[in-house]
C-alpha cells in the first residue's frame, strides 16, 4: 500500500531551527510537496521536490532523497507565525497526491 | 500563484437538508479539480476527482449518491452534500489542477450540520 510517515507533533523555540522529516512508500513518484496549514485554513504551498537534493526558499528549505524515500523540511529563524501543521504529500504515478497526516509544529517564545 | 475560490466559506444547516459548495478557478482553466474533506486534527482525505465534462471518480468509501459532484465548466466544480447529517460536519476543501504537478487549493468551506 501507499504510506507517508511524518511525526505527529514537534516543539521548537522562536529563533531556532527545526527539521520535519517525511518518509514515503508510494506506487510511482512524480514529486514531493510540502504544505503549511494554519488551523481552520486550507493548505498553502511551500515547496516541491522532484530531483534529489536541497531546494532553498528563504527561511524554508526542502530536501529529497528518492532512493531512501525520504524528505525533510527545514525551517530557520523560527517565528511565532510558523506555528502550524506541515503536510508532506507525494504525487504518485497517476499524478494523485498521497497525503501524510501532518506534523503540528508548536513554537515557544 | 493561481487563485481558487470556494463559496460559501462556512455554512450551518439542519439535518436532512442539502448543501451545495462551489469551487472556482479564477484565473486559469482546470480540467481536473479535487474535493477533500478534513476532520479536526486529521489530514486531508481525498473524496473525489472531478473531471470537466465527465463523471467524477470517487474514492473508496465515499458515497457518490450522497456527495454529488458536477464539473460543468473548466472553471467551476460543485459538491452537493445531500441529506446532510451531523457526521458530515467537516472542513471541505477543493483544489484545481493547473499542470500535472501543480494544484492550488481553495480556502475551504466549514460545514456544520445541526
Amino acid at each position: 500500500g501507499q504510506n507517508i510517515d511524518q511525526p505527529t507533533e514537534m516543539t521548537a523555540t522562536e529563533g531556532a531551527i527545526v527539521q520535519i522529516n517525511c518518509t514515503y512508500q508510494t506506487s510511482g513518484f512524480n514529486g514531493l510537496f510540502w504544505y503549511q496549514q494554519h488551523a481552520g485554513e486550507a493548505p498553502t504551498f511551500l515547496s516541491y521536490n522532484v530531483l534529489d537534493g536541497l531546494e532553498e526558499k528563504g527561511r524554508f528549505s526542502s530536501f529529497l532523497s528518492r532512493s531512501k524515500g525520504y524528505s525533510y523540511l527545514l525551517l530557520k529563524e523560527l517565528q511565532m507565525k510558523d506555528s502550524a501543521s506541515y503536510l508532506c504529500a507525494v504525487m504518485d504515478s497517476n499524478y494523485q497526491l498521497i497525503w501524510g497526516a501532518g506534523t503540528k509544529l508548536i513554537i515557544k517564545p | 500563484g493561481a487563485v481558487v475560490s470556494q463559496h460559501p466559506s462556512w455554512v450551518i444547516c439542519k439535518s436532512g437538508t442539502s448543501v451545495k459548495i462551489e469551487c472556482r478557478s479564477l484565473d486559469f482553466q482546470a480540467t481536473t479539480m479535487f474535493w477533500y474533506r478534513q476532520f479536526p486534527k486529521q489530514s486531508l482525505m481525498l473524496m473525489a476527482t472531478s473531471n470537466e465534462g465527465s463523471k467524477a471518480t470517487y474514492e473508496q468509501g465515499v458515497e457518490k449518491d450522497k456527495f454529488l459532484i458536477n464539473h460543468a465548466s473548466l472553471t467551476l466544480s460543485t459538491l452537493t452534500v445531500t441529506s446532510a447529517h451531523p457526521e458530515d460536519s467537516s472542513f471541505y476543501i477543493c483544489s484545481a489542477r493547473l499542470r500535472e504537478n501543480e494544484q492550488f487549493f481553495g480556502p475551504g468551506t466549514r460545514l456544520t450540520v445541526l
